[in-house]
């Protein structure tokens, strides 16, 4: 079945560093795949998606590129701040229009970045 | 624009008890529903989901039960909770002419103690 499997945090910066958070996923077809921010005491928002191969996702610094060959959808941002700090879910969406709405999710990553 | 209400945000319930966790979306009409939870230490797991009034698909076999009264209502319930039902509750939202993504509301942190 599909699956997702997501670096384990949580991770820790400081300000203005470099972040990655590996995604990798299984999945027969080609999924849409997501990344999902929970802030702390909050629900999911979107942070970007990619719904074919190549696609890059972008959205408030953060990028995605949907890479078939490798089954990633790697996360990364050039310098974070300290509202950033959250858990970062990848998802893999459902594959029909039946289905979409049905995400797999990696188990999160909390990345905490200090001052 | 399209929103969704979750409630309330945090419930402490004993063992046994009954459970209700309301879900509206509003803005929006015919709504797919989702309910997922976040159990301690572990990732989102699909509990239900819904595409209609009345329509209920359960993914995982438990101890809860949905139901869809109208068409932007989705409700979560159990007539005896269990230690292993605590977590964090989360209801999702998705229209097809949107996209894949869907949009989730604030939460329900629930401790059953």
């Amino acid at each position: 079945g599909n699956s997702v499997t997501q670096m384990e945090g949580p991770v820790t910066l400081s300000e203005e560093a470099f972040l990655t958070i590996n995604c990798t996923y299984t999945a027969t077809g080609y999924p849409s795949l997501f990344w999902y921010v929970q802030y702390p005491g909050e629900g999911l928002q979107l942070l970007l998606k990619a719904t074919k191969a190549d696609d890059k996702g972008s959205n408030k610094g953060f990028e995605a590129t949907y890479r078939k060959e490798t089954t990633s959808f790697h996360l990364e941002k050039g310098s974070v701040q300290v509202s950033d700090s959250a858990v970062y879910f990848c998802a893999l969406g459902g594959m029909t229009t039946d289905s979409w709405g049905k995400f797999q999710f990696g188990a999160g990553t909390q990345v905490v970045v200090t001052p | 624009s399209q929103t969704i209400h979750q409630w309330p945000a945090t419930l402490v319930q004993p063992v046994g008890s009954p459970l209700s966790l309301e879900c509206t979306v509003e803005g929006t009409s015919n709504p797919n529903l989702y309910w997922y939870r976040q159990a301690a230490g572990r990732g989102l797991q699909l509990l239900f989901y819904s595409v209609g009034i009345g329509q209920i698909s359960s993914e995982v076999p438990q101890n809860l039960s949905a139901s869809r009264p109208q068409d932007r209502q989705f409700i979560l319930s159990s007539k005896k909770l269990l230690l292993s039902d605590s977590g964090f509750y989360l209801c999702a939202w998705k229209k097809v002419r949107l996209g894949p993504e869907a949009f989730f509301g604030q939460g329900t942190r629930l401790t059953v103690v």
